[in-house]
């Protein structure tokens, strides 16, 4: 079983617009990294937040972490068609293992 | 650098028997995590191995073996396949203290 629930399960948007995901756990954790999944294919390692950081950047994406609240988000700006995607949130809580959740299915419409 | 190689890319067995799937980490990483990804469970870790050492396993069953070589090399096993076992494989090569985690194309591997 997974832990931790990601919310959205789906989410279409128009092409420019901002998208956010979000994924929570329940216990501690070391870290929490996002990947991207296209059409079943390999993930690819797009973030990585530490449990002591509350935010971070990458291009288009910008993720929080919120500890108190055992959340974090991901929000990407300005979506475009090859944005669309599987987005999976891993949470690192020690042994070298990532738990993932279901991960939330974004699709960018033109 | 290379990222992480995964071979093959597809695979299709019949109830009964077993399979092997390799996965290359990239150069200088030595510790190397599989999962199995399914429509039903999701992502699940299967096992860890760092410097030929299996460190962590997840709740799979015994068909389920790895190993790893002096090269950083992995390969993963399953014996008496089942159909259940029709899955995306797919290989992490793991860096630094932070335990960041680069995945490979992964296997397609089904099941008939």
């Amino acid at each position: 079983s997974q832990q931790g629930e990601e919310d959205p399960q789906a989410l279409s948007i128009q092409e420019g617009e901002n998208a956010t995901m979000n994924c929570s756990y329940k216990t501690s954790i070391n870290n929490l990294q996002w990947y991207r999944q296209n059409s079943g294919r390999g993930l690819v390692h797009l973030i990585l937040i530490r449990s002591n950081e509350r935010e971070k950047h990458s291009g288009r994406l910008r993720v929080t972490l919120d500890t108190s609240k055992k959340s974090s988000s991901l929000l990407i700006t300005a979506s475009r068609a090859a944005d669309t995607a599987s987005y999976f949130c891993a949470k690192d809580k020690g042994a070298q293992k990532l738990v993932f959740g279901q991960g939330t299915r974004l699709t960018i419409n033109p | 650098k290379a990222g992480v190689t995964q071979t093959p890319r597809y695979l299709i067995k019949t109830r009964g028997q077993q399979v092997t799937l390799s996965c290359s980490p990239i150069s200088g990483h030595r510790s190397v995590s599989w999962y199995q990804q399914t429509p039903g469970q999701g992502l699940q870790f299967l096992f860890e191995y760092f410097s030929e050492t299996q460190r962590n396993k997840g709740n799979f069953p015994g068909r389920f073996s790895g190993r790893q070589f002096s090269n950083s090399r992995s390969e993963m096993n399953v014996s008496t396949l089942e159909l259940g076992d029709s899955a995306l494989y797919l290989c992490a090569s793991v860096a630094g203290e932070y335990n960041e985690q680069f995945f490979g194309p992964g296997t397609r591997l089904t099941v008939l």
